[in-house]
């Protein structure tokens, strides 16, 4: 996990309101991305970034929005549009898209 | 329809037995092949890829995967399981460059 922050860890939100969940970096990696983790579902790609100002949506998008105004951070916010917000979200980085991911410590979002 | 298959959700094994832990994959074009492994509420960390070259990979804490391109798949090994090696596995591909599949994950457990 090191060199990759999230923040918080556990983070609880009433249903109708907007989350922002935290990713930073300090390994200089161009590439960062955000997944949400289900039980028995895996990974399933939110959104990505390749490089600062640009990013692409992911399998699962709806619901949520992204921005990449720095190198170093690549904030997700959860939307009240999210049907099923309620999940463990991950955030990685890499060098590039084709090389191997690394891994942030992930917050646990519960929305009642 | 592009996909990522781990077959076995649990693999239960005895300490000091070997292991295996499977993946197969359907992309078009050359995959690039990843494992990750995931302790209880962290985030993933990367054990090992195969981009070309030889078919066998060694990654880290003892671990090895061989590509079989004729059964399109990337089969997680090790000689000898440890407690500790108890955890959650994934498969990832990447493909047409900017592509990406996740497997739903496997869980191993060794026993003492």
């Amino acid at each position: 996990d090191g060199g990759i922050t999230q923040s918080p860890k556990y983070l609880f939100r009433k249903e109708g309101q907007n989350v922002t969940l935290s990713c930073e970096q300090n390994l200089n990696h161009d590439a960062m991305y955000w997944y949400r983790q289900d039980p028995g579902q895996g990974l399933r790609l939110i959104y990505y970034s390749q490089i600062v100002n640009d990013f692409q949506k992911g399998d699962i998008a709806e619901g949520y929005s992204v921005s990449r105004e720095k190198k170093e951070s690549f904030p997700l916010t959860v939307t009240s549009a999210q049907k099923n917000p309620t999940a463990f979200y991950l955030c990685a980085t890499s060098q590039g898209f084709s090389y191997e991911q690394y891994f942030g410590p992930g917050t646990r979002l519960t929305v009642t | 329809a592009q996909s990522v298959a781990q077959p076995e959700d649990q693999v239960n094994v005895a300490e000091g037995n070997p292991l295996t832990v499977k993946c197969t994959y359907s992309v078009s074009g050359n995959p690039y092949l990843f494992w990750y492994v995931q302790y209880p509420n962290r985030g993933l960390q990367f054990l090992l890829k195969y981009i070309t070259g030889d078919n066998l990979v060694k990654g880290s804490y003892g671990f090895e995967a061989e590509f079989n391109k004729s059964q399109t798949s990337f089969h997680l090994k090790k000689p000898s399981a440890l407690v500790s090696d108890s955890a959650l596995y994934f498969c990832a591909v990447i493909y047409n460059t900017d592509k990406l599949i996740f497997g739903t994950g496997t869980r191993l457990q060794v026993f003492p």
